[in-house]
C-alpha cells in the first residue's frame, strides 16, 4: 500500500530551524514535494526534488534521499507566519498527469 | 496573478441530495484534479481529469462522483446523492504539466452534510 508519514505536530520558537521527517512507501515514485498549508487555506507549493541531495529555496530547503525512502524540509530563521500544515506528497509517476499523493502532515507552530 | 478559483466557499446540504461544485482553472493549464480534506486530515486524491476525459481516479470516487468540464473553461465536480462522510473541504488542483509537478490548489469548497 501506500504511505507517507510525518510528525503530527512540531514546536519552534521565532528564529529558530525546524526540520519536518518524510518516510514513505508508495507503488512508484517520481519526486517528493513540499507543500504548506495555513488553517482554512489551500495548500501551496513549496519545493520539488526529483534527485538526491538539498534543494534551497530562501529560508526553506528540502532534502532527498530515494536510496532511504526519505526526505525533510527544513526551515530555518523562523516566523510566525510559518505557523501552518506542512504536507510531503509524492508524485508516483512520469505520465503528465503528476497526480499527487499526500502525506499526513505535520502541524508547525512558532511561537515568539 | 492567476488563481484557481472554486465556488460555492461552503455548501450545506442534507443528506441524499444532489451537489455541483465548480472551479475555474488557470486558462494554460493542461491536467485537473480533485481533492478532498477531511477536517484536520490528510489532503486525498479523488479523481485527476486530461483532455476532457478522467485519467485517474481513487478508490473514493466511487459511483456517486462525477466531474465534467462542460465549457472548456468550468470543471465541475457532481456528488450524486450525498452522505454525511462526505462533509470534507473539497480542492480543486490544476499543471501545466511542468518539471516540478506544482499543483495550483483553489481555496476549496466546504461541504457539509447534515
Amino acid at each position: 500500500g501506500q504511505s507517507l508519514e510525518q510528525p503530527s505536530e512540531v514546536t519552534a520558537v521565532e528564529g529558530a530551524i525546524v526540520q519536518i521527517n518524510c518516510t514513505y512507501q508508495t507503488s512508484g515514485f517520481y519526486g517528493l514535494s513540499w507543500y504548506q498549508q495555513h488553517d482554512g487555506g489551500a495548500p501551496t507549493f513549496l519545493s520539488y526534488n526529483a534527485l538526491d541531495g538539498l534543494e534551497e529555496t530562501g529560508r526553506f530547503s528540502s532534502f532527498l534521499s530515494r536510496s532511504d525512502s526519505y526526505g525533510y524540509l527544513l526551515l530555518q530563521e523562523l516566523q510566525m507566519k510559518d505557523s501552518a500544515s506542512y504536507f510531503c506528497a509524492v508524485r508516483e509517476g512520469d505520465t503528465g498527469f503528476q497526480k499527487l499523493v499526500f502525506g499526513t502532515g505535520t502541524r508547525l507552530l512558532v511561537s515568539p | 496573478e492567476p488563481e484557481v478559483t472554486q465556488t460555492p466557499s461552503h455548501q450545506v446540504t442534507q443528506m441524499g441530495q444532489e451537489v455541483i461544485l465548480r472551479c475555474v482553472p488557470i486558462s494554460n493549464h493542461l491536467y485537473f484534479y480533485w481533492y478532498r480534506q477531511i477536517l484536520g486530515q490528510k489532503v486525498e486524491f479523488l479523481v485527476s481529469f486530461y483532455n476532457n476525459e478522467i485519467s485517474e481516479k481513487s478508490e473514493i470516487f466511487d459511483d456517486q462522483f462525477s466531474v465534467e468540464r462542460p465549457d472548456g473553461s468550468n470543471f465541475t465536480l457532481k456528488i450524486r446523492s450525498t452522505k454525511l462522510e462526505d462533509s470534507a473541504m473539497y480542492f480543486c488542483a490544476g499543471a501545466s504539466g511542468g518539471p516540478s509537478g506544482e499543483l495550483f490548489f483553489g481555496e476549496g469548497s466546504r461541504l457539509t452534510v447534515l
